[in-house]
């Protein structure tokens, strides 16, 4: 079955560490993949997406996030992490890209301790 | 554009009672999904329009559950003798199409059945 996993759960860092979010999902397909986050008390907000060419896509707020398709892997990753990061990450995956939807993992929550 | 919209906040209802929910999306998105999260969970894909046509819809959905999406614009969930098991954050999202494909969130509708 189709699925999208995030292996961890809940991640502490101190500010200033480097901060790595794996995401594997499970299609030999085409896929589109998605990062969204979730600060406190806001709604989820799109980070950055990945649709073709460069496997290693750029969002907002200096994360990054590199597509290995050979691993079926899309992990986030930030080289400096700030308290600001405080928040709730979701990985997303549209399993055919005719299709609508995006399957969402279950989450990572990242505690940024000042 | 303020962003997609989600009416009510908040909804307490019984057991049994039957609710409906609002969301109007961005104006130029012509695709419009439901999700459900629960605590713990990523979001759950219930069902989405493209204009207003219903393209999919989960298999998880119950015949309780309904939604429409009149001339393309704002959709309605209802959810028809409601359950304890309902209680959850509904999640409305809409997107445009090719590149700029990528959901833009409302704040949820937190609904508790008692």
């Amino acid at each position: 079955a189709q699925s999208v996993s995030q292996h961890n759960h809940h991640v502490i860092l101190s500010e200033a560490a480097s901060l790595e979010l794996g995401c594997n999902y499970s299609y030999g397909g085409t896929v589109n993949l998605f990062w969204y986050v979730q600060y406190p008390g806001q709604h989820l907000q799109l980070l950055l997406k990945y649709f073709s060419g460069d496997p290693l896509v750029k969002g907002i707020k200096g994360f990054e996030a590199e597509f290995i398709k050979s691993k079926f892997s899309f992990n986030l990753r930030k080289p400096s992490v700030q308290w600001s990061d405080t928040a709730e990450y979701f990985c997303a995956v549209i399993f055919n890209t005719n299709a609508g939807k995006s399957t969402f993992g279950d989450g990572t929550t990242l505690t940024v301790k000042p | 554009d303020t962003g997609v919209s989600q009416d009510p906040r908040h909804k307490i209802t019984k057991r049994g009672q039957n609710v409906t929910f609002r969301c109007d999306p961005i104006s130029e998105h012509n695709r419009l999904y439901w999700y459900r999260q629960t605590l713990g969970q990523g979001p759950e894909f219930l069902t989405y329009f493209q204009n207003e046509a219903q393209l999919e819809k989960s298999r998880l959905l119950s015949d309780r559950f309904s939604a429409e999406r009149p001339k393309g614009s704002f959709s309605t969930l209802e959810i028809q003798r409601t359950e304890q098991g309902d209680s959850a954050m509904y999640l409305c999202a809409s997107s445009g199409t090719g590149n700029n494909y990528g959901y833009t969130f409302g704040s949820g509708t937190r609904l508790t059945v008692v």
